[in-house]
């Protein structure tokens, strides 16, 4: 069985960084695709970026591109999303999600990572 | 990347069908058979209810059928139950990206 874990919540200052990991078990962590999506509070989601660990290649939405990051260590079943330059409007739940391609719908989350970004 | 567009809301009484649209382009929804929908709970993470258009993964009820012509996919849950009651989005592949619906909160009257 498949299982993502995220990492605990997060209380940021604006301007700094914010590193969210999302430990894999279960499948093989490196020939699928993880991706980060967020949800600000009472809003919808929103896809930030995914990388296919195998290739080590990311991919991010435009909206996003120079402040976000997106790794992965093969050694650990690890991704980590990591975001740059905080403001109040990156304040959301942060949630990782496996596709078995990099076209392939989201089959498995993890339980998501609240970050609050507040001076 | 523009989200992809859904109705707010959506309502039916129980044992009754409720189907939601998802409007895209020809970059997204029309060019590709990459579109899956997901139903949230609140406080709960997205579960996948549709992925490739029209493919239930194992365990989610025969209800729940997906379609798609040209930019606009579509959801449909017949028999609606209680359970029911939830957020909605679609999502679609975008070549190398991929984007989300704005979202339909479906009530079960």
């Amino acid at each position: 069985q498949v299982q993502l874990v995220q990492s605990g919540a997060e209380v940021k200052k604006p301007g700094s960084s914010v590193k969210v990991s999302c430990k894999a078990s279960g499948g093989t962590f490196s020939s699928y695709a993880i991706s980060w999506v967020r949800q600000a509070p009472g809003q919808g989601l929103e896809w930030m970026g995914r990388i296919i660990p195998i290739l080590g290649i990311a991919n991010y939405a435009q909206k996003f591109q120079g402040r976000v990051t997106i790794t992965a260590d093969k050694s650990t079943s690890t991704a980590y999303m990591e975001l740059s330059s905080l403001r109040s409007e990156d304040t959301a739940v942060y949630y990782c999600a496996r596709g078995l391609a990099a076209a392939a719908a989201f089959d498995y989350w993890g339980q998501g990572t609240l970050v609050t970004v507040s001076s | 990347q523009s989200a992809l567009t859904q109705p707010p809301s959506a309502s039916g009484s129980p044992g009754q069908s409720v189907t939601i649209s998802c409007t895209g382009t020809s970059s997204d929804v029309g060019g590709y058979n990459y579109v899956s929908w997901y139903q949230q709970h609140p406080g709960k993470a997205p579960k996948l209810m549709i992925y490739e258009v029209s493919k239930r993964p194992s365990g989610v009820p025969d209800r729940f059928s997906g379609s798609k012509s040209g930019n606009t996919a579509s959801l449909t849950v017949s028999g609606l139950q209680a359970e029911d009651e939830a957020d909605y989005y679609c999502s679609s592949y975008a070549g190398s990206n991929s984007v989300f619906g704005t979202g339909t909160k479906v009530t079960v009257l």
